[in-house]
């Protein structure tokens, strides 16, 4: 099945700093999603960037979206001790039967933010 | 909104023991996911409900996994016998049925089958 891979796994920064990642994908999408997940708890839905739209803004987050590559990358400028979590790129497998998309996650980059 | 809720936090049990984990999904949400997550092999789907209904359950791994939703505020995955191979964190998440809709994840249960 097809599944998001990140990169790179772990990423250390600096307060202030950009935080990039990347998430490649194996087979043709209709939207992609980010997630963040902090220390022991769930995942949080960060923004969704459809297949005919290449660049996403929110906030601090900056998504982009290749789907000749394959590929989406997220920026988080300006990073914060708050944003050191894992982050996530979520593909749909396609639209179930229900009509809803059916996610398949990645693998994860693990963000640390220092002060 | 209280979000997702899960129950147990935390179970510690012995390998041939019943597990059960509780889910309340958001109000409103009419589908339902449980997923499991390790290190080795991240999150994985494990099954789905649409409208208290099992839609995909192709994710269980094997036939001591059972899942319910005996009502739109309620669901469990279930264990029996558990195995220390089992040892993950749960999540159920929910979701509208609006193509594009992000899911809502409960905090999850870490399980712990020694």
């Amino acid at each position: 099945s097809q599944q998001g891979e990140e990169d790179p796994q772990a990423l250390s920064i600096q307060e202030g700093e950009n935080a990039t990642m990347n998430c490649s994908y194996k087979t043709s999408i209709n939207n992609l999603q980010w997630y963040r997940q902090n220390s022991g708890r769930g995942l949080v839905h960060l923004i969704l960037i459809r297949s005919n739209e290449r660049e996403k803004h929110s906030g601090r987050l900056r998504v982009t979206l290749d789907t000749s590559k394959k590929s989406s990358s997220l920026l988080i400028t300006a990073s914060r001790a708050a944003d050191t979590a894992s982050y996530f790129c979520a593909t749909d497998a396609g639209v179930m039967n229900t009509g809803f998309q059916k996610l398949v996650f990645g693998t994860g980059t693990r963000l640390l933010v220092s002060p | 909104d209280a979000g997702v809720i899960q129950s147990p936090r935390h179970e510690v049990t012995e390998m041939g023991q019943e597990v059960t984990l509780r889910c309340k999904p958001i109000s409103g949400h009419d589908y339902l996911f449980w997923y499991r997550q390790t290190m080795m092999r991240g999150l994985e789907l494990l099954i789905y409900f649409n409208n208290n209904v099992p839609i995909d359950d192709s994710g269980m791994p094997e036939d001591r996994f059972s899942a319910k939703m005996p009502n739109a505020s309620f669901s469990t995955l279930k264990i029996q016998p558990s195995e220390p191979r089992d040892s993950a964190v749960y999540f159920c998440a929910s979701g509208q049925g609006m193509y594009n809709s992000p899911l809502h994840f409960g905090n999850g249960t870490r399980l712990t089958v020694t």
